[in-house]
């Protein structure tokens, strides 16, 4: 696809239970980003890929928060035995190898833990 | 590790008046420093970058940002701002890192109000 595609656009979930949120970055782009969005706060990085490595885990907030890449290029975001705390808006973003940086963002997942 | 003030929160400016948004950074190395724009309900979108060069850097929709090393800043300026400017936006660092990545941080984010 043209841009980065990110789905559900929403999730409702109770508390405890677990849900995987999707990720289809731009079509050849190597780069995969998480980050989480808290209402009226900018993004807090989670995680980071390069093709189908995970080269930095340094931002997920627990054990309960699990990504994987398998083929380099979808990825998921699982978070297991959710809470409260986890509601946010969950955004992807992707870029070519040779740019640091998140630059194409998809329009994120509203998480909300009933 | 770096960090990223947005000293205004929010900042109201009428149709065709000039804004500047603030944005000041920490860090112990060198940077690389970033704007993104977020409309409501949407993703956010790279507006503009500094990686080196000259420190002045300007988009393709009237915005530019200058890179002041002395002072730590890299402030956001438009000279006329139209109402489809009104969104969040978010200034954003990472390290300039000899292989290939480092994380980017991003500030709280200053929300811009066109008001017609």
């Amino acid at each position: 696809g043209a841009g980065v595609s990110q789905s559900p656009r929403y999730k409702v979930a109770k508390r405890g239970q677990d849900v995987a949120l999707r990720c289809d970055p731009i079509s050849g782009h190597v780069s995969l980003f998480w980050y989480q969005q808290a209402l009226g706060q900018g993004p807090e990085f989670l995680t980071y890929f390069q093709n189908e490595a995970q080269l930095d885990k340094s931002g997920l907030p627990s054990d309960r928060f699990f990504a994987e890449r398998p083929e380099g290029s979808v990825s998921t975001l699982k978070i297991q035995r959710t809470q409260q705390e986890d509601s946010a808006v969950y955004l992807c973003a992707s870029s070519t190898v040779r740019v640091p940086q998140p630059q194409h963002f998809g329009d994120g997942t509203r998480l909300s833990i009933l | 590790a770096q960090s990223v003030t947005q000293l205004d929160s929010q900042v109201p400016v009428f149709e065709e008046a000039p804004v500047e948004l603030r944005c000041n950074y920490s860090s112990s190395v060198s940077v690389y420093l970033f704007w993104y724009v977020q409309y409501p309900n949407q993703g956010l979108q790279l507006l503009l970058k500094y990686l080196s060069g000259s420190t002045l850097v300007e988009s393709i929709n009237g915005f530019e940002a200058e890179f002041n090393k002395s002072q730590t800043s890299f402030h956001l300026r438009k000279p006329s701002v139209h109402i489809s400017d009104t969104a969040e936006y978010f200034c954003a660092v990472s390290a300039v890192m000899k292989t290939s990545y480092d994380k980017v941080i991003f500030g709280p984010g200053t929300s811009l109000s066109v008001i017609p």
